[in-house]
């Protein structure tokens, strides 16, 4: 199966920042990644899907990019509202899914 | 609109089994595969299974594999989950998820979960 390593864990940011975090599969899958954003005591939602695609109303303050093994998100201008964890999944064709550890973006 | 409510969960002791349900409305439900996710109290994200839109295919996570089947009523446009020698590992709250098409493995929308306590 394939693994996922999905950095850092956590970081702190500010009102504004730039963020970026980064999701490494332990094998190529073309461009069948996906994030979600997870509020405490929600369920998750999804932001991005085939790796660079905004899912609908989602703000494009959020991006991302890669293909084959290494894939980004970026929140470029974060908002308090974006103060959450966010996950990676692979969805390769046939293979079972997988999600990274998470990250967990919270205020400096 | 979409809608996905799952329920069954519960305390169950170790070795047991139990059968969760996600029962859906809002859109065609033998169009679109459905996924299990779960998630340990502070802990991440983990996959758990899927079965595709006809219910030709099924896959599990290496964790469950043996021991949870994923099912499907079309007639009842519900999903389930029978989870059979129960572990404390498997202590979590489980959530459904939609397909965004019969089987593209991409989550969306979700229910609002089901707690599972595995415990003597």
């Amino acid at each position: 199966d394939i693994q996922m390593t999905q950095s850092p864990s956590s970081l702190s940011a500010s009102v504004g920042d730039r963020v970026t975090i980064t999701c490494r599969t332990s094998q190529s899958i073309s461009n069948s990644l996906n994030w979600y954003q997870q509020k405490p005591g929600k369920a998750p939602n999804l932001l991005i899907y085939g790796a660079s695609s905004l899912q609908s109303g989602v703000p494009s303050r959020f991006s991302g990019s890669g293909s084959g093994t290494d894939f980004t998100l970026t929140i470029s201008g974060l908002q308090p509202e974006d103060f959450a964890t966010y996950y990676c999944q692979q969805s390769y064709s046939g293979l079972p899914s997988a999600f990274g550890q998470g990250t967990k973006v919270d205020i400096k | 609109q979409v809608q996905l409510v799952e329920s069954g969960g519960g305390v169950v002791q170790p070795g047991r089994s139990l059968r969760l349900s996600c029962a859906t409305s809002g859109f065609t439900f033998n169009h679109y595969g459905m996924h299990w996710v779960r998630q340990a109290p502070g802990k991440g994200l983990e996959w758990v299974a899927v079965i595709w839109h006809d219910g030709s295919k099924e896959l599990y996570a290496d964790s469950v594999k043996g021991r949870f089947t994923v099912s499907r009523d079309d007639s009842k446009n519900t999903l389930y989950l029978q989870m059979n020698s129960l572990r404390g590992e498997d202590t979590a709250l489980y959530y459904c998820a939609r397909d965004v098409g019969p089987k593209f493995y991409i989550l969306n929308p979700w229910g609002q979960g089901t707690l599972v306590t595995v415990s003597s």
